[in-house]
């Protein structure tokens, strides 16, 4: 167990539906990432939150949106979900500190059919 | 943004010999350089990490080595194991960024037939 917590695990959802994925950081990581990764295109860096705000955004679609809560918790919202946003999406943290590596969950498998 | 390569995507060897992956990423600002090991099913896990003013980390069977002169940095794993098999993935920190995202390779298969 790594210590960050995502749920669900798996989810499967009809095109043009909107889903939320949950994470909740390692105790006392201030920084949240979310990553998706494919098939054939890697682990790509969609956005971080560093203690409440946006910190950084990567190649995160306008039908995505993420935000990070009081207690540290995230999720990232997909809508419009279309069969190309069919991935696993992981969330990471860390203290937020530089030269640090981050903690990955363990994944949201998320099927769109 | 950086723009990280690695190779190879599949690699095999017979347990008890050595695994070398390469990567190389573009941006020479790029200040830390971690690996991580995936395995079936699991989030990616940090294994060994190093800074752009270190030329060499070793950590027990795994070591990463740094060349910012040609922008390339390998990882190592020697006398492999069954259990070392899985996907490494190579990552690199764009320097100067407000955040601490990092980018990543495009993952290699690393099989340790016994």
């Amino acid at each position: 167990d790594s210590g960050v917590t995502q749920t669900p695990k798996h989810l499967i959802t009809a095109t043009g539906q909107r889903v939320t994925l949950r994470c909740s950081p390692r105790s006392g990581d201030l920084s949240v990432y979310w990553y998706q990764q494919s098939l054939d295109q890697g682990l790509q860096f969609l956005i971080q939150y560093y203690n409440g705000e946006e910190r950084a955004k990567g190649n995160i679609l306008e039908r995505f949106s993420a935000q990070q809560f009081p207690d540290l918790h995230s999720e990232l919202n997909l809508s419009s979900l279309e069969l190309g946003d069919s991935a696993l999406y992981f969330c990471a943290s860390s203290q937020g500190q530089v030269f640090h590596g981050y903690t990955f969950g363990s994944g949201t498998r998320l099927t769109v059919v | 943004g950086e723009n990280v390569e690695q190779h190879p995507s599949t690699l095999s060897v017979q347990e008890g010999d050595s695994a070398v992956i390469k990567c190389t990423y573009s941006d020479s600002a790029s200040n830390y350089f971690p690996w991580y090991k995936q395995e079936l099913g699991k989030g990616p896990q940090l294994i060994i990490d190093i800074r752009s003013n270190v030329g060499e980390k070793k950590d027990q069977r795994i070591a990463v080595t740094l060349n910012k002169t040609a922008k390339h940095f390998s990882l190592h794993i020697t006398e492999t194991q069954p259990e070392d098999s899985a996907v490494y993935f190579c990552a690199a920190r764009q320097g100067g960024n407000t955040g601490n995202q990092f980018y990543f390779g495009t993952g290699t298969s690393l099989t340790v037939i016994p």
